[in-house]
């Protein structure tokens, strides 16, 4: 079992739509982060939410961190191309030292 | 660019074969982290380190080992390859009191 599961894993749109990920946890984070990865690459950091409800936009990305500090949504509105990508959240939890990575939301937007 | 180096970028080794990964943190930066990557898989986490100590242990082998120098930089040895090690082997850093990690490029390994 994962400690950070997302939702969904594959998701693939058209240009223009509107898509939203999301990453639960049954443990309490003091912060998570949301990376975007392409093919060989490696990841990079989208955003860092560290207070429950807090919402932080980028550009067309909108991030939630759940009130109780245990999952977190990310909201994409009229996606593009370029936004195709492996999207992760991840975080270190409150109980522990380990960073981990959730599962892994693989977006492709087709033009 | 993130400030993290890797080297090398790409590596093709026999099986039985020992190779060290290298990685330089960005610069302030305490902890580092070593992740392998299979094709399609997530991002598995080896090892973290801080500032030169064994800080947590994930899915390491026993064949795996890493350390980190009184520099911060880090190296990743995998020994007695075999083709299930092909992978990319990614180094990450955060600085202290951050939880945020940074990505090197990767290093490329394939076992034949």
């Amino acid at each position: 079992t994962q400690l950070l599961e997302q939702s969904p894993q594959f998701l693939s749109i058209q240009e223009g739509e509107n898509l939203t990920v999301y990453c639960n946890s049954s443990s309490v984070f003091s912060s998570l982060q949301w990376y975007r990865q392409e093919p060989g690459e490696g990841p990079v950091l989208l955003v860092t939410v560290v207070t429950g409800g807090e919402v932080k936009k980028l550009k067309r990305l909108t991030f939630q961190f759940g009130d109780a500090r245990k999952d977190s949504s990310l909201h994409i509105t009229a996606a593009q191309p370029g936004d195709t990508g492996l999207y992760l959240c991840a975080g270190t939890p409150n109980t522990g030292n380990q960073f981990y990575f959730g599962t892994g939301t693989s977006l492709t937007v087709i033009p | 660019d993130s400030g993290v180096t890797q080297t090398p970028k790409h590596l093709i080794t026999a099986t039985g074969q020992r190779v060290t990964l290298r990685c330089s943190p960005r610069s302030g930066d305490l902890s580092v982290y070593w992740y392998q990557q299979s094709l399609d898989q997530g991002l598995q986490f080896l090892i973290q380190y801080y500032n030169g100590e064994e800080r947590a242990k994930g899915n390491i082998l026993e064949r795996f080992s890493a350390q980190q120098f009184p520099d911060l930089h880090s190296e990743l040895n995998l020994s007695s390859l075999e083709l299930g090690d092909s992978a990319l082997y990614f180094c990450a850093s955060s600085p202290p009191s951050r939880t945020e990690a940074f990505f090197g490029q990767g290093t490329r390994l394939t076992v034949v």
